[in-house]
């Protein structure tokens, strides 16, 4: 079955700092791979995905995420984050007929 | 545009009470319907999801059940509430292929005491 692996829980980082948030999953012929922000109390929302092609994609508020095939990585980046960016973010891998499968999210907190 | 509305936003309930959450999409036909519970430091748990009426998938053994008795209609229920059954329920739906992702409802926050 397929996995996700987010290696941090809790990432605090400084407002203005880059930050990197990973995510590792099982290898599998195909996949499709996203990142969901969670902002407290709310509903999760697609932040961006990967389906082929370039493997750099970017989200319209300056995260970026690389597709890492050798690696089965998909780590989130941003050059520099804003305290709007406090929120938890989640991985998730789908591949074949199953449902998404999620990491166990990673906590961003930006400090002033 | 396709909208999902989950309800309520926030629940008490006693331990060995029913419970009845509601999630409802518009705009879209014959999605696939999912339930999560999310507790804290657990990340999100798959609980059922169904592809069609009256078809259900039940990924984990629990004190809940699931029901779709309409195409855009879905609920998760329970005969009796555990303290363990706390936590954050999201709804989500998908339609066509897996590569657009799911669109989640904003959540139920399930307290029992």
């Amino acid at each position: 079955a397929q996995s996700v692996t987010q290696l941090d829980s809790q990432v605090p980082v400084f407002e203005e700092a880059p930050v990197e948030l990973r995510c590792n999953y099982s290898s599998s012929v195909s996949v499709y791979l996203f990142w969901y922000v969670q902002y407290p109390n709310q509903g999760l929302q697609l932040l961006l995905k990967y389906l082929s092609g370039s493997t750099l994609v970017e989200s319209i508020n300056g995260f970026e995420a690389e597709f890492n095939k050798s690696q089965t990585s998909f780590h989130l980046r941003k050059p520099s984050v804003h305290i709007s960016d406090t929120a938890e973010y989640f991985c998730a891998v789908n591949s074949g007929n199953t449902p998404l499968v999620f990491g166990k999210g990673t906590r961003l907190s930006v400090i002033a | 545009s396709q909208t999902i509305h989950q309800w309520p936003a926030t629940l008490v309930q006693p331990v060995g009470s029913p419970l009845s959450l509601e999630c409802t999409v518009e705009g879209t036909s014959n999605p696939n319907l999912y339930w999560y519970r999310q507790a804290a430091g657990r990340g999100l748990q798959l609980l059922f999801y169904s592809v069609g009426i009256g078809q259900i998938s039940s990924e984990v053994p629990q004190n809940l059940s699931a029901s779709r008795p309409q195409d855009r209609q879905f609920i998760l229920s329970s005969k009796k509430l555990l303290l363990s059954d706390s936590g954050f329920y999201l709804c989500a739906w998908s339609v066509g292929p897996r590569k657009d992702g799911y669109t989640f409802g904003s959540g139920t926050r399930l307290t029992v005491v």
